[in-house]
């Protein structure tokens, strides 16, 4: 199986910050990575597919990269709306997702 | 508008069995991969089956024998028949959609809102 390890678990920060999450998987998977929001109480919602597309209707702050086995999305100014939990998610091998990233406020 | 949305949840003793229905709108369901994730609150997502158009399908090892995903084309319907279930089925469960007609891209562009599985005495 491939295990998806995220870092940090929490994430403290400010509106306006830049925010970056680490995703490493525990094998090469390519591009075949995608990033998701999800927050109480809902569905998680699409960011990025194949490591650096970003999905239509989604704001430009965010963005991601990587391949192979060490992957990023970076928020470039973080929004009121973006507190919210972030996973990441591999699809090469069935499907593996991390354990959360909980992006709260400081 | 693509909408998911789930029903047959509910509370069910060790050993029992229930069987969830997805019921999908906006788009041709036959074209695509469905999936069932579920997620234990707090915890990340956990992958559980899938089933292309002509109904071929795949399961997480931790339900393999126990859980069996189906989907009625006519009606627009996914199941997921669980037997045997124990307390480690207990999460939210959801129906996605593989974005991808025709074939697969392996990531999920619309999920339903999710039905809570509780297994307990």
């Amino acid at each position: 199986d491939v295990q998806m390890t995220q870092s940090p678990s929490t994430l403290s920060a400010s509106v306006g910050d830049r925010v970056t999450i680490t995703c490493r998987a525990s094998q090469n998977i390519n591009i075949w990575l995608a990033w998701y929001q999800q927050k109480p109480g809902k569905a998680p919602k699409i960011l990025i597919y194949e490591a650096s597309n970003l999905k239509s209707g989604v704001p430009s702050r965010f963005s991601g990269s990587g391949s192979g086995t060490e992957f990023t999305l970076t928020i470039s100014s973080l929004q009121p709306d973006d507190f919210a939990t972030y996973y990441c998610q591999q699809y090469v091998y069935d499907w593996t997702f991390g354990q959360g990233t909980r992006v709260e406020i400081k | 508008e693509v909408q998911l949305a789930e029903s047959g949840g509910g509370l069910v003793q060790p050993g029992g069995s229930l069987r969830l229905s997805c019921v999908a709108s906006g788009f041709t369901f036959s074209d695509y991969w469905m999936h069932w994730v579920r997620q234990v609150p707090g915890e990340g997502p956990v992958w559980v089956s899938r089933i292309n158009g002509e109904g071929v399908t795949a399961y997480a090892d931790s339900v393999k024998g126990r859980f069996t995903i189906s989907r009625d084309n006519s009606k627009n319907t996914l199941f997921l028949q669980m037997n045997g279930l124990s307390a480690e089925d207990t999460a939210m469960y959801y129906c996605a959609r593989d974005p991808a007609a025709g074939h697969t891209n392996g990531y999920y562009d619309y999920w339903g809102q999710g039905i809570l599985v509780t297994v307990s005495s």
